[in-house]
């Protein structure tokens, strides 16, 4: 299996800042990675394909980049609706299919 | 636009097995190059992959699960179901269908997607 870490799980930051979310891959999974935003009780929403393609109608405010085994999400200036758990996912191989523990972004 | 919706038992006793459904609506299930999959989220925690049905009909199983998942497709009503057998307490979760878009790369003769759609998930308990 191709293991997803992602440090720290939660992270506090406040409306207007610059984020950033890491995740590294226990193998080089190339680009094949996807990230996803998750509000309590609700399903996860695509953001981001290919390690930096914008998902349809995601605010430019998302990005993400990185290759091989370090992948970065990030968050230009931050909006209240964007407080949720992130996760990114590995699609390089499925078998099986992973993500990330997720990281929960939190009000400061 | 393409939309999914899970239905089955909320209450699922030890040892029995679990039928789910995700009901495909606005698009045909067996048009395009599609990856059908489920995944599940205990509550709480993280996302797990179960599984998926590709467009053509072959299937790829987390190997965690494999001895008791079971994926299978119903074109005439354009649904795709997950079959999980003898169910514990460690299978109660939020269990999501999802839509994964294939890309074929030559370079590696192998089939990418990411999941592009996702149901709203269905509660499932097992408890006696």
């Amino acid at each position: 299996d191709i293991q997803m870490t992602q440090s720290p799980s939660t992270l506090s930051a406040s409306v207007g800042d610059r984020v950033t979310i890491p995740c590294r891959a226990s193998h080089s999974i190339s680009r094949w990675l996807a990230w996803y935003q998750q509000k309590p009780g609700k399903a996860p929403k695509l953001l981001i394909y290919k390690a930096s393609s914008l998902a349809s109608g995601v605010p430019s405010r998302f990005s993400g980049s990185g290759s091989g085994t370090e992948f970065t999400l990030t968050i230009s200036s931050l909006h209240p609706d964007d407080f949720a758990t992130y996760y990114c996912q590995q699609y390089n191989s499925y078998s099986p299919l992973t993500f990330g523990q997720g990281t929960k972004l939190e009000i400061k | 636009q393409v939309q999914l919706q899970e239905s089955g038992p909320g209450l699922v006793k030890p040892s029995q097995t679990l039928s789910l459904t995700c009901t495909v609506s606005g698009g045909s299930i067996s048009s395009g190059t599609y990856y059908w999959n489920w995944i599940r989220q205990p509550a709480g925690k993280g996302l797990e992959w179960i599984g998926h049905i590709y467009t053509s009909g072959s299937t790829n199983y987390n190997p965690s699960l494999k001895s008791r998942v079971t994926i299978s497709v119903d074109t005439s009503k354009n649904q795709f179901s997950l079959r999980l057998t003898s169910l514990t307490a460690a299978d109660t979760a939020v269990y999501y269908c999802a839509r994964g878009p294939g890309s074929y790369y030559y370079a590696t003769d192998y089939n990418y997607y990411y999941m592009d759609v996702w149901g709203k998930g269905t509660t499932v308990t097992v408890s006696s």
